[in-house]
């Protein structure tokens, strides 16, 4: 059983347009939830997180939005720009446990 | 350095070679994470280390696969009679240790096995 469903599989937005990533968790004790950002050859990198404390949480261009009655959570890419191309993987952990992740979006962003 | 380092970054094995992958953690991280990604996948956890223990490995997919951290610091992920459905890239990451529960898990560049 998949712990976090990620959606879409793959994505295309015009340059400065908003991209959209969702996902879903069955977990109710999860209590972190990053996501992060990979470039091809490179490790994942955290781009932003929340706790489920808060509904929302912003920081530049990246604003996570959490629902926590509906176990969803989702990235919001404002003024997408091409270097924003890359593969995002959301994620969630509870407590020191190891982050399960999901299956990734692959975001390009065209000009 | 300042970030998670891996060793080699690229290895390929010959069908039932013995292999070894390397992490060097950001010094000073308890908590260090081993995962595995398939091409086009997202990471799947292997194995985790508080310090040298090694909390839970339930994620390693059989008992070829083995990993030890002895002094808390270094790892060394080991694998067995390699087969082909090994290859795949493998990620280390390291952590701080909170109270809160998790914090940023920094992650290496990744050693991509390739097992022919």
């Amino acid at each position: 059983q998949q712990q976090v469903k990620q959606s879409p599989q793959s994505l295309i937005v015009q340059k400065g347009g908003i991209s959209i990533i969702n996902c879903a968790y069955e977990n109710t004790a999860f209590d972190y939830f990053p996501w992060y950002q990979q470039f091809p050859g490179k490790g994942p990198a955290l781009l932003i997180a929340i706790r489920p404390d808060v509904s929302e949480k912003k920081e530049g261009r990246f604003t996570i939005s959490f629902n926590k009655s509906a176990k969803q959570f989702s990235l919001h890419i404002m003024d997408s720009q091409p270097g924003d191309s890359a593969t995002y993987f959301c994620a969630a952990s509870e407590g020191n446990t190891p982050l399960v992740f999901g299956k990734g979006t692959r975001l390009s962003v065209i000009a | 350095g300042a970030g998670v380092s891996q060793s080699p970054r690229y290895k390929v094995a010959k069908r039932g070679q013995d292999v070894a992958l390397r992490c060097d953690p950001i010094s000073g991280h308890v908590s260090l994470f081993w995962y595995q990604q398939a091409l086009g996948q997202g990471p799947e956890f292997l194995t985790y280390f508080q310090n040298e223990a090694q909390l839970d490995k339930s994620g390693l997919p059989s008992d070829r696969f083995f990993a030890e951290r002895p002094e808390g610091s270094v790892s060394t992920l080991k694998i067995q009679r390699t087969q082909q459905e090994d290859s795949a890239v493998y990620l280390c990451a390291s952590s701080l240790r909170s109270r809160k529960g998790n914090t940023e898990a920094f992650f290496g560049q990744g050693t991509r096995l390739t097992v022919v």
